[in-house]
């Protein structure tokens, strides 16, 4: 696609249910991140895929956070049994090759935990 | 870790220009960006510099570095209302693979 898309865009769900944030980069690039903004606070690094290397997990911010990325495109953030301070948005990027100076980044799921 | 400051907040009048200030602390950081974000969009790669230089412009951006303070400053020449929005300071590693932002500074220009 000509951008990285999110999806959903919006999400409210209740206290201790999973949710799935999903991510579609820029066709082509190899590496992939998720980063997390809470309300008024700066960009949290989540995890970083690179091609077929193992993930950079090392944002994540509790086991109860997990993402994967299939066929090297598109990258599912699962959130098990969901908590108030998880609410946030989530944000995705893609780049070519790791090189953070060509991220694009998506819109963003705004994830809301009532 | 790394640790990103910024001010919060920044109000202008259109025409003038707007100066956003960054401080980081890891002396190592080879990559600085910023990016900003308008309401309900997701963020815009503004501008990067590498850590050895210490200005870069670009058309009416000026980017600043001095890597001895760890101080990174945004100049917006002639600030219009479509430049209000949040900017973000990012400070990479040499492996690029994981960006450390600052809060964001919210940026208003008045009419």
């Amino acid at each position: 696609g000509a951008g990285v898309s999110q999806s959903p865009s919006n999400k409210v769900t209740e206290k201790g249910k999973d949710v799935e944030l999903r991510c579609d980069p820029i066709s082509g690039h190899t590496a992939l991140y998720w980063y997390r903004q809470s309300l008024g606070q700066g960009l949290e690094f989540l995890i970083y895929f690179q091609g077929n290397s193992a993930p950079d997990k090392s944002g994540l911010p509790s086991d109860r956070f997990s993402a994967e990325r299939t066929g090297g495109s598109v990258s599912t953030l699962t959130i098990q049994r969901t908590q108030q301070e998880d609410s946030a948005v989530y944000l995705c990027a893609s780049s070519l090759a790791g090189q953070i100076t060509e991220a694009f980044f998506g819109q963003g799921t705004r994830l809301t935990v009532v | 870790g790394e640790d990103v400051e910024q001010s919060l907040f920044l109000s202008v009048r259109e025409g003038d220009s707007s100066v956003i200030n960054c401080t980081y602390t890891d002396s190592s950081s080879t990559y600085l960006y910023w990016y900003k974000q308008e309401p309900g969009a997701g963020l815009q790669l503004l501008t990067y510099i590498f850590s050895n230089m210490d200005m870069k412009q670009d058309q009416r951006l000026t980017v600043l570095l001095n890597k001895k303070d760890k101080h990174l400053s945004l100049r917006i020449a002639d600030t219009q209302t479509g430049d209000s929005a949040i900017y973000f300071c990012a400070v990479g590693d040499n492996a690029g693979n994981m960006l450390t932002f600052g809060g964001g500074t919210r940026l208003m220009v008045k009419p």
